[in-house]
C-alpha cells in the first residue's frame, strides 16, 4: 500500500533562518506531488506541484522554493524565513489522471519567531 | 482560473442537529471530491462524485452532485462529536481546485 511521510511534525525557526521540509512517498511510482500551506482556520493554498523529477510549477510567487530530486521525494525550502511563512505545511500525492484523490502527509506546523 | 466557492465558512450546531455545506462553480465540473480535516490533522479523502445528479451515502453523510455538475453538497444527519472538523470540496482540472472549507463546530 502507498504511504506518505512528511517531517518534521513541528518546527520553530527564527526569522532569517533557512528551511528544509522533506516528503517521501512509498508504494507508488511517478506520482503527482504537491506542497500546500494552510494558515490557522483557513483553506488550502497550493504552493508547488510536480508531475515528474525536476519539474516544478509554482502557484504563488514567494519566499519559498521546491525541488524534486527523486521520483518520490519532494522538498520545500527557503533561504531566509519570514514571519509570514508561519503556517501548517502539507505535502500530498495523487496518481495520474483527473480521477484520483489526493493523499496527505501528517503536516508540519512551522512557527517563525 | 476555475474557482470553487464553498459556503458557509463556519456552522455551529447542537449535537444531534443536521449540517450542510455547499460548493458551487460557474463552470461545469468533471468531478468533485470531498475531504474531512479533523482539528490539528490533515485532509482525508471521503468520496468522489462523477455523474450528473449522483447521490452517495456513507452512514449519516449524504453527498450530492448537481444535475448541471456545477454544484455539490454534503449533508450530515444528526451530528456527533466525531463529525467535528473542516469539510472541503475539491474539483479536478488536471490539479485539484479547493473550496475554502466549512468548519463544523458542535456547541457545548
Amino acid at each position: 500500500s502507498q504511504t506518505i511521510h512528511q517531517w518534521p511534525a513541528t518546527l520553530v525557526q527564527p526569522v532569517g533562518s533557512p528551511l528544509s521540509l522533506e516528503c517521501t512517498v512509498e508504494g507508488t511510482s511517478n506520482p503527482n506531488l504537491y506542497w500546500y500551506r494552510q494558515a490557522a482556520g483557513r483553506g488550502l493554498q497550493l504552493l508547488f506541484y510536480s508531475v515528474g523529477i525536476g519539474q516544478i510549477s509554482s502557484e504563488v510567487p514567494q519566499n519559498l522554493s521546491a525541488s524534486r530530486p527523486q521520483d518520490r521525494q519532494f522538498i520545500l525550502s527557503s533561504k531566509k524565513l519570514l514571519l509570514s511563512d508561519s503556517g501548517f505545511y502539507l505535502c500530498a500525492w495523487s496518481g495520474r489522471g483527473q480521477w484520483t484523490e489526493a493523499f496527505f502527509g501528517q503536516g508540519t506546523r512551522l512557527t517563525v519567531v | 482560473g476555475q474557482q470553487v466557492m464553498q459556503i458557509p465558512q463556519y456552522q455551529h450546531v447542537q449535537e444531534g442537529e443536521d449540517f450542510t455545506t455547499y460548493c458551487n462553480s460557474s463552470t461545469t465540473l468533471s468531478n468533485i471530491q470531498w475531504y474531512k480535516q479533523r482539528p490539528g490533522g490533515h485532509p482525508v479523502f471521503l468520496i468522489q462524485l462523477v455523474k450528473s445528479g449522483e447521490v452517495k451515502k456513507q452512514k449519516r453523510l449524504t453527498f450530492q452532485f448537481g444535475e448541471a455538475k456545477k454544484n455539490s453538497s454534503l449533508h450530515i444527519t444528526a451530528t456527533q462529536t466525531t463529525d467535528v472538523g473542516t469539510y472541503f470540496c475539491a474539483a479536478t482540472n488536471y490539479q485539484l481546485i479547493w473550496g475554502a472549507g466549512t468548519k463544523l463546530i458542535i456547541k457545548p
